[in-house]
């Protein structure tokens, strides 16, 4: 079955800096997009970035253009986010997805397994 | 950016009663690429309906996807106690990729 495992998170200083993984397994990772999804305590989701599944086309949030790096591994089957500069505001719990399908190059579908969360607190 | 505006904020039922719930975008999504999500305390969001329309799987029927456009519906038949949640939309076809603020579920 399809299983999205997240690793990391924890407290950074404002201005820090951290990583976080996301080890898949029960599908062939290399032929689908994967999302990272945030959602600050008590509020709603919020997009973060999204990897095709030949990463070439790499997309950000605003929020997080220039601070944030989305990146793969297929040789291991995950995920990663390496999160810098970190703000107040980049606390929450961070969620990876996958996109359901890639079609024609695109990843443009649904969101169709998550990972548990990963808490990230950026706080002095 | 596709901004979506989901309404109401909270929906306050009874089990048994019917559920409608709104999600409308500042401009029309593309295919349509609409998804609706539910969230329950602690839990990660669970896909519900893709394509504006299609249940995912392993979805019962009291759930129904509607729209296209600018404005999509979330229709819930009957509630049952474990859908009192969260709801959000989200447009996946174009970036960046954007989810509604929520419409909570509560028991009235």
């Amino acid at each position: 079955q399809v299983r999205l495992v997240q690793y990391g998170g924890g407290v950074v200083q404002p201005g820090g800096s951290l990583t976080l993984s996301c080890a898949t397994s029960g599908f062939t990772f290399s032929s689908y997009g994967m999302h990272w999804v945030r959602q600050a305590p008590g509020k709603g989701l919020e997009w973060v970035a999204v990897i095709f599944y030949d990463a070439n086309y790499r997309y950000y949030a605003d929020s997080v253009k220039g601070r944030f790096t989305i990146s793969r591994d297929d040789s291991s089957d995950t995920l990663f986010l390496e999160m810098n500069s970190l703000r107040a505001d980049d606390t929450g719990l961070y969620y990876c997805a996958r996109v359901a399908y890639c079609r024609g190059g695109a990843c443009y579908a649904e969101l169709d397994y998550w990972g548990q969360g990963s808490l990230v607190t950026v706080s002095s | 950016e596709i901004v979506l505006t989901q309404s109401p904020g909270t929906l306050s039922l009874s089990p048994g009663e019917r559920a409608t719930l709104s999600c409308r975008a500042s401009q029309s999504v593309s295919s349509p690429y609409l998804g609706w999500y539910q969230q329950k305390p602690g839990q990660p969001p669970r896909l519900l309906i893709f394509g504006a329309s299609h249940r995912a799987s392993g979805i019962p029927d009291r759930f129904g996807g509607s729209g296209s456009g600018t404005d999509f519906t979330l229709t819930i038949s009957r509630l049952e106690p474990e859908d009192f949640a969260v709801y959000y939309c989200q447009q996946y076809g174009s970036s960046p990729w954007t989810f509604g603020q929520g419409t909570k579920v509560e028991i009235k």
